[in-house]
């Protein structure tokens, strides 16, 4: 599946609230999934990674989850600050094939 | 340790024109992505190299794009000639292997072909 940026999905949330930012994944036999973020001028950078064979994994603020049943990926973020608005990616994986990155959603911390 | 370094970081340029980008991936890492950004197309992989070698081109546009991997430490995407449709930052990212590893991503370099 292509990445389509035409109109970014755009979450917005008070400092201090949790975020959480959902991704659709197209293909049943991924079993690898990164969500990265995106600053203005900036390239992607990796934030967590979740194997299929893991439902919920935990990082510093974050937490990925993934439902396989039904093809989705979540990131959490606690305590939502300024430094998190950024346009937020997941991107999938299958053993052989190429990473396909989600068209992002853009989150924008509140003051 | 020093990320993955692009450059330059931005290129204006007139049509027609040979632009060449440069990327210098993370020491050790094995594999070398280019992507490029654009607002309607995402982030789209144009190749991808396994120990200096191409492995997948299917994402160049058209033979315009050429890319090369000389050494482990060094790689170029060349676009002759250019043209206005080209405009987009293009990343370059490093891995550890192929299979199920993240990606690390320099800060690209932002083309604009007038």
């Amino acid at each position: 599946g292509e990445s389509v940026g035409l109109h970014l999905p755009t979450l917005s949330v008070q400092e201090g609230d949790n975020s959480i930012i959902n991704c659709a994944y197209s293909n049943s036999a991924s079993d690898y999934f990164i969500w990265y973020k995106q600053e203005s001028g900036k390239g992607p950078q990796f934030i967590i990674d979740i194997r299929s064979n893991m439902d919920k994994r935990q990082g510093q603020r974050v937490t990925v989850l993934l439902n396989k049943t039904v093809k989705h990926l979540s990131l959490q973020i606690a305590a939502t600050q300024p430094g998190d608005s950024a346009v937020y990616f997941c991107a999938e994986i299958s053993y052989g094939q190429n990473f396909v990155f989600g068209p992002g959603t853009r989150l924008s911390v509140l003051p | 340790d020093a990320g993955v370094i692009q450059s330059p970081r931005h290129e204006v340029t007139e049509m027609g024109q040979e632009v060449t980008l440069r990327c210098k991936p993370i020491s050790g890492h094995n594999s070398l992505f280019w992507y490029r950004q654009t607002m309607m197309r995402g982030l789209e992989l144009l190749i991808y190299f396994n120990n200096n070698v191409p492995i997948d081109d299917s994402g160049m546009p058209e033979d315009r794009f050429s890319a090369k991997m000389p050494n482990a430490s060094f790689s170029t995407l060349k676009i002759q000639p250019s043209e206005p449709r080209d405009s987009a930052v293009y990343f370059c990212a490093s891995s550890q292997g192929t299979v199920n590893q993240p990606q690390h991503f320099g800060d690209g370099t932002r083309l604009s072909i007038l």
